[in-house]
């Protein structure tokens, strides 16, 4: 069965520090990767995502993820992170073309301004 | 943009009683997913719905059923409700089954 794994259930960083946040999944096919965030009191919103083409993948905000396919793995990293970047971060997969994403427990990310 | 929007934001229900959890899709979105969210943990997978039938269901039991209107609206229903039905339901919409979500704000369902 899918499952994902997210090594860190809380970091604490200072303002400005590089962040970067492990993911791992179990799945051998070809799959679909997400990175979601959830500000406080808002829903969770997509992050960016990887479908195929370059592992290297950037979205909103300064964020990127790279998909290491030997590896299972797809770690979100940013340079310098904001206050503004205090958020719960959930990490997520599917098989390419089917119905059920998976999502790992998350991290809290709290920035210490 | 419309997003996704969910009703009711919070309910408290007794044990043993039913409950219906509605979903408005984002506009244009064809396929709805419901997931539970129980407190410190990450969503979980209930089912899937495209074009108004359910293509795909996690672990969960019958009591747990769902409908897709034809303006992919839907509902999540729950019926004999347990103690550890209490969770975040979270309603999902997306362009494709396998493509990334947009998220609702959640019905906080409390059962006493």
């Amino acid at each position: 069965a899918q499952s994902v794994s997210q090594h860190n259930h809380h970091v604490i960083l200072s303002e400005a520090a590089s962040l970067e946040l492990g993911c791992n999944y179990s799945y051998g096919g070809t799959v679909n990767l997400f990175w979601y965030v959830q500000y406080p009191g808002q829903h969770l919103q997509l992050l960016l995502k990887y479908f195929s083409g370059d592992p290297l993948v950037k979205g909103i905000k300064g964020f990127e993820a790279e998909f290491i396919k030997s590896k299972f793995s797809f770690n979100l990293r940013k340079p310098s992170v904001q206050w503004s970047d205090t958020a719960e971060y959930f990490c997520a997969v599917n098989e390419a073309g089917g119905f059920k994403t998976i999502f790992g427990a998350g991290t809290r990310l709290f920035v210490k301004a | 943009e419309t997003g996704v929007t969910q009703s009711p934001t919070h309910l408290i229900k007794t044990r043993g009683q039913q409950v219906t959890l509605r979903c408005s899709s984002q506009s244009g979105h064809n396929t709805v997913s419901w997931y539970q969210q129980a407190l410190g943990q990450g969503p979980q997978f209930i089912f899937q719905y495209y074009r108004e039938e359910e293509n795909g269901r996690g672990n969960f039991p019958p009591r747990f059923s769902g409908l897709q209107f034809p303006n992919y609206s839907s509902e999540l229903n729950v019926n004999a409700l347990e103690l550890d039905d209490s969770a975040l339901y979270l309603c999902a919409s997306s362009l494709r089954q396998d493509y990334g979500y947009t998220f609702g704000s959640g019905t906080r369902l409390t059962v006493v």
